[in-house]
């Protein structure tokens, strides 16, 4: 079972639509991050965060320690979101302590 | 403008030669990594150096190898005894190593090998 998991693998949406994608994982972290993959493969750090809430635009993205869940919310969604998004976690174990693991990525699309 | 740049985007071997993928940050980080993403897997650590002359194997360093001689500098070489060598290669870095908590990981566009 990976460490990592995110739903939905993929996801197709109308402009306009609220997309929530989902990220549960199993190890203790110390932090978990949102990434944005473009199409041309270079990634963008959207959010760390280790307890609550974080607001950036139309992105907003939660997490609960004690249920081991975040969610990344995109309100009013265009187009250019279109992107896959990554979520990863920073471990607080073992000899690699702190290195993040990657879940597989959502892909979403959105269209015009 | 800061930020990491890896070179080439594209590159291409023949089986059985080495090849090195560059890797430079003009961001004064102190932690660079390497990671290898193949399709529908997540990122995979190969190689992360958390200071200038040391770096650690991650989880999957088998026929790779890196060397840290300048900060800026983390190059990877892709030797020919990685199995499966085709595949797309990040680097990242960050201000300070993964060990001394949690700090964001910055980047770069990535280089896609393949192997004839």
């Amino acid at each position: 079972k990976n460490e990592v998991e995110q739903s939905p693998q993929n996801l197709t949406a109308q402009e306009g639509e609220f997309i929530t994608i989902n990220c549960s994982y199993s190890v203790g972290i110390s932090a978990l991050h949102w990434l944005q993959q473009h199409p041309g493969g270079g990634i963008v750090s959207l959010f760390m965060l280790s307890s609550g809430k974080k607001k950036h635009g139309r992105l907003i993205a939660t997490i609960n320690i004690q249920e081991k869940h975040s969610s990344l919310h995109i309100t009013a969604s265009h187009p250019r979101d279109s992107a896959v998004y990554i979520c990863a976690v920073r471990g607080n174990y073992g000899g690699s302590q702190g290195n993040l693991i990657f879940g597989k990525g959502t892909k979403l699309s959105v269209k015009p | 403008d800061g930020g990491i740049t890896q070179s080439p985007k594209y590159l291409f071997r023949k089986e059985g030669q080495n090849v090195t993928l560059s890797c430079e940050q003009n961001l004064n980080h102190d932690a660079m990594y390497w990671y290898r993403q193949d399709p529908g897997q997540g990122l995979r650590l190969i190689y992360y150096s958390q200071i200038v002359n040391d770096f650690q194997k991650g989880d999957i360093a088998e026929g790779y190898s890196v060397s840290r001689e300048k900060k800026e500098s983390f190059p990877l070489t892709v030797t020919s005894a990685q199995k499966n060598p085709t595949a797309f290669y990040l680097c990242a870095s960050s201000i300070l190593p993964a060990t001394s908590g949690p700090n964001e990981q910055f980047f770069g566009p990535g280089t896609r090998l393949t192997v004839l």
